[in-house]
C-alpha cells in the first residue's frame, strides 16, 4: 500500500514547455486534489476531482489543466510553463465521509 | 469567506520550552479544523484534528469558537518537533469539502 505517489519528484522546464504531473493513489479514494505550495502563501488549491471523469477548478486554476480518466490517477498538465509556475506541487486524496486528506511527497518544479 | 490566519512565519524556541503556534479562522458555519505538519523534505501529514480531541506527539489543540482560534500547544518542545506547521479549515463549498490552509509557521527548536 503505497498511499499517494507523485511523479516526477523534480523537473526543470524552460518557459513555454509543457509537462504532465502524475498523481496516483491506491486507497480507492473518490476525491483527489492538486495544490501548489509557495513560500509565504501556504497551500493553494489548483484543481480537484470528486470522482472518475470529473474535475473542477480550485483557487488558482489558471495555466493548468487536469484529467481523471481513472479513479486512481489525477493528472496535472501545464501546457505552456511560465516562471510563475515554479513551485512545489502536492497531490492529495481522501475518501467519502472522511475529512482527512492524504498527501503525496510533492513534485518540485522549476521553470526557467 | 473562509480564511485561516497563522500570524507567525517563524517560531524559534529552545528545547524544553513551551510552544504555542497560533491559528485563527474565519468561517460562518461549524468548523472542522486540523493541524498538518511537514518535516524537512517530507510530505504533509495530519498531526491532529479538533474533533478527535487527542494528543499527538505531545501536541494538543483546543477549538475556541468564541475567539475563533485553534492554537497548537506543546508543554516541552523537542528538537524533532522542528518542522513547518499548517493550520487548515475544512469547509463545504457548493457541497464539496475542501481544505483552506493558513500560510504556515516554521517551528525551530534549538538544543
Amino acid at each position: 500500500n503505497a498511499g499517494v505517489t507523485q511523479t516526477p519528484k523534480f523537473r526543470v522546464l524552460k518557459t513555454g514547455q509543457s509537462m504532465t504531473l502524475l498523481c496516483a493513489q491506491d486507497m480507492n479514494h473518490e476525491y483527489m486534489y492538486w495544490y501548489r505550495q509557495d513560500p509565504g502563501m501556504g497551500l493553494r488549491l489548483i484543481h480537484y476531482s470528486v470522482g472518475e471523469g470529473t474535475t473542477a477548478k480550485g483557487e488558482v486554476p489558471d495555466g493548468y489543466n487536469v484529467s481523471r480518466l481513472k479513479k486512481q490517477n489525477f493528472l496535472l498538465g501545464l501546457e505552456s510553463a511560465a516562471p510563475s509556475q515554479t513551485s512545489v506541487y502536492f497531490c492529495a486524496s481522501r475518501t467519502t465521509g472522511e475529512e482527512t486528506q492524504y498527501f503525496g511527497p510533492g513534485t518540485r518544479l522549476l521553470v526557467l | 469567506a473562509q480564511r485561516v490566519t497563522q500570524p507567525e512565519k517563524l517560531l524559534s524556541v529552545f528545547k524544553g520550552a513551551p510552544v504555542e503556534l497560533k491559528c485563527n479562522y474565519s468561517y460562518s458555519g461549524s468548523p472542522e479544523l486540523f493541524w498538518y505538519v511537514q518535516y524537512s523534505r517530507q510530505r504533509l501529514q495530519l498531526l491532529l484534528r479538533h474533533i478527535s480531541r487527542e494528543s499527538i506527539k505531545g501536541f494538543t489543540a483546543d477549538l475556541n469558537k468564541g475567539e475563533t482560534s485553534f492554537h497548537l500547544k506543546k508543554p516541552f518542545a523537542q528538537e524533532e518537533d522542528s518542522a513547518m506547521y499548517y493550520c487548515a479549515l475544512s469547509s463545504m463549498n457548493t457541497g464539496f469539502q475542501k481544505l483552506v490552509f493558513g500560510t504556515g509557521t516554521r517551528l525551530l527548536v534549538s538544543p
